[in-house]
């Protein structure tokens, strides 16, 4: 069992350029997150979705868009990227009962430089 | 709107001693409670959940936790350390469903909580 597989592990971009991060899950979860971590500040949610075509903005969305057009899939675009977007991101997943944990990749390292 | 604090972003300590890590919460609504660990390189797995009921809840690992309402805190505790548990430690929360509507699971996380054993 997979669970929560996040692609790549690691990518370098140059200010400007854009790229997506894949997020796949295989539990069939309707729940699905996007949060970014920096070191001392814990893990903020960027965007997240509660099935396929319905998405939202978490805390910090601003330089990303998401799409969620499976269940399975949950993409993470950045359009022009900079270098406050250095971090790692972390994709998550859960079922809907209202009590449940989520599930985590391994995330993705990004440097902006 | 929640937040969460830990209390220490780093905590030394020697194996086989004893270690609290301290997480305080604020909400405006009732909260689930969470304590996730990540290993170095690794993605976050769940230690412990508080949902309901018994305010001491035993995780994995040799890890609980004490739910305390009136201090609205939730600090997690291991009466002995090993070198294999040195790794972050996050607090996180996130809103029971409201009647009629749903929280979507959303988490808040605390800062992260350092732990170091050494030998």
């Amino acid at each position: 069992n997979a669970g929560v597989t996040q692609t790549p592990k690691f990518r370098i971009l140059k200010i400007g350029q854009s790229m997506t991060l894949q997020c796949t899950q295989d539990m069939n979860h309707n729940y699905m997150y996007w949060y970014r971590q920096d070191p001392g500040m814990g893990l903020k949610l960027i965007y997240y979705s509660v099935g396929a075509g319905i998405t939202d903005k978490g805390e910090v969305p601003n330089g990303y868009n998401v799409s969620r057009s499976t269940t399975e899939d949950f993409p993470l675009r950045l359009e022009l990227a900079a270098p406050s977007q250095t971090s790692v991101y972390f994709c998550a997943s859960r079922p809907i009962t209202d009590s449940a944990e989520a599930f985590f990749g391994q995330g993705t390292r990004l440097t902006v430089v | 709107a929640q937040s969460v604090t830990q209390l220490d972003s780093q905590v030394p300590v020697f194996e086989e001693a004893p270690v609290e890590l301290r997480c305080n919460y604020s909400s405006s609504v009732s909260v689930y409670l969470f304590w996730y660990v990540q290993y170095p390189n690794q993605g976050l797995q769940l230690l412990l959940k508080y949902l309901s009921g018994s305010t001491l809840v035993k995780g994995i690992n040799g890890f609980e936790a004490e739910f305390n309402k009136s201090q609205t805190s939730f600090h997690l505790r291991k009466p002995s350390v090993h070198i294999s548990d040195t790794a972050e430690y996050f607090c996180a929360v996130s809103d029971r469903a409201s009647a009629g509507g749903t929280s979507y699971g959303k988490l808040t996380f605390g800062q992260g909580t350092i732990l170091t054993v050494h030998p």
